[in-house]
């Protein structure tokens, strides 16, 4: 059964501040995606990990892929307030996207 | 393109009655999935349908049936709600194969059994 795991669940950090979510799976996987989600709002996608070594960049957020390590990694630079919400990893189970499976999201919260 | 829609965004169930989800899509996509959020668990697949007339059991099946009688239409079926079926529903459709690859996600149906 594959599992998502994500770390942390909650973060707090200040604006300005560099900070990483993780976002370890069990077992080989075909895609990672990532996905934003604000209170009461539906998922937003930010990324899509296609390799190992995929590197994609967005504004003040970078996410990688080490599917040997089964890794990956969301790291947001110089935070600021908008990027307050929830954020959530997920794993292909059957090298088909009709079938994710999520971890338990990170909600971050940026401090002015 | 009105991407993913799904009706209703809120509703009230008693215990024992059942209701029907409705989710559509008009970006012609083969894959649709249904999705359940609680708090603290992320999100868990409850059926899915790769195309019209096929549909399977993702890892949350149980009190749920899904019918595909077209690409555009995928509803959810509750057949006797229970209270521990107060979540919020979303929708999500995706191409079978090449880009994009992720799925798109419906603005979600808030359930609460009572």
């Amino acid at each position: 059964e594959l599992k998502v795991e994500q770390n942390p669940l909650f973060l707090s950090m200040q604006e300005g501040k560099n900070y990483t979510i993780y976002c370890n799976y069990s077992t080989t996987s075909d895609r990672l995606y990532w996905y934003r989600q604000d209170p009461g709002k539906s998922l937003e996608s930010l990324f899509v990990l296609l390799s190992n070594g995929a590197v994609k960049q967005e504004g003040r957020l970078m996410a990688s892929l080490d599917t040997k390590a089964r890794l990956s990694t969301l790291h947001i630079t110089a935070a600021v307030h908008d990027l307050s919400a929830t954020y959530f990893c997920a794993v292909d189970t059957n090298f088909g996207n009709e079938k994710l499976t999520f971890g338990t999201g990170t909600r971050l919260t940026i401090i002015p | 393109n009105a991407g993913v829609t799904q009706t209703p965004k809120f509703q009230v169930l008693k215990t024992g009655q059942s209701m029907t989800l409705q989710c559509a899509q008009d970006m012609n996509h083969e894959y649709m999935s249904w999705y359940r959020q609680d708090p603290g668990m992320g999100l868990r697949l409850i059926h899915y349908s790769v195309g019209a007339g096929i549909t399977d059991q993702g890892e949350v099946p149980n009190g749920y049936n899904v019918s595909r009688s077209t690409t555009e239409d995928f509803p959810l079926r509750l057949l006797s709600a229970a209270p521990s079926q107060t979540s919020v529903y979303f929708c999500a459709s995706s191409y079978s194969f090449g880009k994009p690859y992720e799925q798109y996600f419906g603005p979600g149906t808030r359930l609460t059994v009572t």
